[in-house]
Parts: structure tokens; C-alpha cells; sequence
């Protein structure tokens, strides 16, 4: 169980295009969706909770207007990366959680979105 | 603020021990670890509340000291599965919503 989905894998596209990647809970009610951002050989780094049905809750740094983020389910929330630029190329994981976290909750992971922009 | 981990890389042998540390400099409410191999999205392994508990999952456990705000995560008799890179993520309070990631241990297990 606990099955989260991430589409595309891979995407590789010009600059000054947009991007949409999906983030689907499979099996679970996904109260709480989170964004990240993974450099090579470095840490998870959130950008934004996303709660069903509210705005999203972006990290001090993260441009709301570049990084739109919708969460229009308990199972779907997806990032736009908008007018992507080569800056943005990065690993971008996706997380679902059916609670509250503090409640014994974990979150589950995605397998990623390697996105490259030329 | 992004949590500590020690050491950042252990090389072992298959069936030697390794403890991996994940310190914070403010009071945790709860400590989550995850694994993460190269390439794939991190994988939950367990979850350590505030209280001083211990957790077990196969021959991989932790422990929460709150006090001194730090975690450890113990493998024993480590396995060639156990390789890739193992990250606590912190939260500070009940209810935060989110969790602060260290950087990240990276274990390699040798044959």
C-alpha cells in the first residue's frame, strides 16, 4: 500500500516553456501533498505543502508565480513549472501524506521528475 | 533550521554495524528516516516520536533522545540492500506539516 505515482520520469524541453508534472496517491487519500527540489548528492528540499481544496504554502525563496502548485483532489496535486529556464533544470519529488504529520504519519515519495531544460 | 547528520559517509563490510546520527539545534517533535538509493525516491523506514522511544524495523532500528534532540539510526549485520543514502527529516512541532531534511548520509555495503 502507501503507492504514489509521479509522471513524467524525464522531460527535456526548451527554455521559456511550461511544464506540468503529476503527483497521484494510488491507493490512499492523500490529505497533504509536498513538493521538493533534489540536487545531485544534496538534500530534500521542500518548496511547498499543498493541502486539498487550499492554497498551497510555499518556502521562503520559492517564487509562487514560477512554481504553481494545485492540489484539486485527496489523489492529484500537480507542479507547474512555469517559463522554465535552465536554472530550473533539477530532480523534482513529489510526497503524499493521509494525515497530518505528527500524527505517525509518514510521507511517501514519488519516483521523481528529472527535469532538463536546454 | 536543517538538521545534522554524522557521519556523511560509511564504507562497510556485509554483516559489519553502522549508527547514523541526526542532530538539531532546536526541540524536535518527531524524527522521520528514509532511504534513498541512487536514481529512486526515498523509501520510509520508521517514525520516532518524542519520548525517548525506540523503534525496530527487521535488523534496522532507531532511538529519539528529545532531550539532546538528536536521533540515531542503527544497522546491524548490514546487508548488501542496506546501500544508498539515509536522510532524518525533523519536524518541530505537532501539527508543522513538514519536515526538514538533513543532507543526507550516503552507506555503502561491500561484499
Amino acid at each position: 500500500g502507501a503507492v504514489v505515482s509521479q509522471h513524467p520520469s524525464r522531460v527535456i524541453c526548451k527554455s521559456g516553456t511550461s511544464v506540468k508534472i503529476e503527483c497521484r496517491s494510488l491507493d490512499f487519500q492523500a490529505t497533504t501533498m509536498f513538493w521538493y527540489r533534489q540536487f545531485p548528492k544534496q538534500s530534500l528540499m521542500l518548496m511547498a505543502t499543498s493541502n486539498e481544496g487550499s492554497k498551497a504554502t510555499y518556502e521562503q525563496g520559492v517564487e509562487k508565480d514560477k512554481f504553481l502548485i494545485n492540489h484539486a483532489s485527496l489523489t492529484l496535486s500537480t507542479l507547474t513549472v512555469t517559463s522554465a529556464h535552465p536554472e530550473d533544470s533539477s530532480f523534482y519529488i513529489c510526497s503524499a501524506s493521509s494525515g497530518v504529520t505528527g500524527s505517525n504519519q509518514p510521507q511517501h515519495f514519488g519516483d521523481g521528475t528529472r527535469l532538463s531544460i536546454l | 533550521q536543517q538538521p545534522v547528520q554524522s557521519p556523511q559517509a560509511v564504507i562497510l563490510r556485509e554483516g559489519e554495524d553502522a549508527v547514523i546520527n541526526c542532530s538539531s539545534s532546536k526541540a524536535l517533535y518527531s524524527v522521520h528516516w528514509y532511504r534513498q538509493k541512487h536514481g529512486e525516491a526515498p523509501v520510509f523506514l520508521m517514525i520516532l516520536l518524542k519520548g525517548g522511544e525506540q523503534k525496530g524495523h527487521e535488523k534496522i532500528s532507531a532511538s529519539f533522545n528529545e532531550k539532546k534532540q538528536q536521533s540515531s539510526l542503527y544497522l546491524t549485520a548490514s546487508q548488501l540492500s542496506y546501500s544508498g543514502t539515509y536522510f532524518c527529516g525533523t519536524e518541530g512541532r505537532e501539527g508543522a506539516q513538514k519536515l526538514v531534511f538533513g543532507q543526507g548520509t550516503r552507506l555503502t555495503i561491500n561484499p
